[in-house]
């Protein structure tokens, strides 16, 4: 079964500041990895998103999330946070190899709350 | 273009009242998927609808709940005999296709209070 850890819930960082937010995963084979971003009272925005190809993947707002197999990690960063960006962020797993809804669902982590301090 | 529609944003219902939320994916998207976010439990796979094939319904949590999709495109998700840990934000999305590579575009869901 594919499982994704944020073991962050909650992230402060000053504004103009490099943030990260940290992920890791567990599927069985090679993993599709997504973030999303959820803005109060609002649905989930696609920010990017790893398939194969470079571990340095960029997305929308400045983002970028670098794949790392051997640690199982998809870290969200950005060189210089805005207050703007503070929101709630998610990872996300698919497992393209996984049987029936393992395959197409989303399995996401539980959400690290990111606050960007003025 | 439009993004994917869901009513109504808000539901206040009563203890054992059934209830429906809609989902009006984007158009041109054959996948449809609806989760279920709750503090508790964070953000749960309940049910996959892929064109015209039979909905993948293993991630509903009782009976109490099923879904349609008719023609392809509006979704329904209805809930019977409502219970209080049946309140959360439902979120509906919508994929152009069903490749796992595929990005699933979300609603903005509906947020349900059972009383």
């Amino acid at each position: 079964a594919q499982s994704v850890a944020q073991p962050e819930d909650q992230v402060n960082v000053a504004e103009g500041n490099p943030l990260t937010v940290k992920c890791t995963y567990s599927v069985s084979g090679n993993p599709y990895l997504f973030w999303y971003v959820q803005y109060p009272n609002r649905g989930l925005q696609f920010l990017l998103k790893y398939i194969t190809g470079d571990n340095l993947v960029k997305g929308s707002y400045g983002f970028e999330a670098e794949f790392n197999k051997s640690q199982t990690s998809f870290h969200l960063k950005k060189p210089s946070a805005l207050v703007s960006d503070s929101a709630l962020y998610f990872c996300a797993v698919r497992d393209p190899l996984g049987s029936g809804a393992g395959s197409y669902q989303l399995t996401f982590g539980k959400g690290t709350k990111l606050s960007v301090i003025p | 273009g439009a993004g994917v529609s869901q009513s109504p944003s808000n539901k206040v219902t009563e203890k054992g009242k059934d209830v429906e939320l809609r989902c009006d994916p984007i158009s041109g998207h054959t996948a449809l998927y609806w989760y279920r976010q709750s503090l508790g439990q964070g953000l749960e796979f309940l049910i996959y609808f892929q064109g015209n094939s039979a909905p993948d319904k293993s991630g509903l949590p009782s009976d109490r709940f099923s879904a349609e999709r008719t023609g392809g495109s509006v979704s329904t998700l209805t809930i019977q005999r409502t219970q209080q840990e049946d309140s959360a934000v439902y979120l509906c999305a919508s994929s152009y296709g069903h490749q796992a590579k595929n990005i699933q575009y979300f609603g903005a869901g509906t947020r349900l209070s059972v009383l």
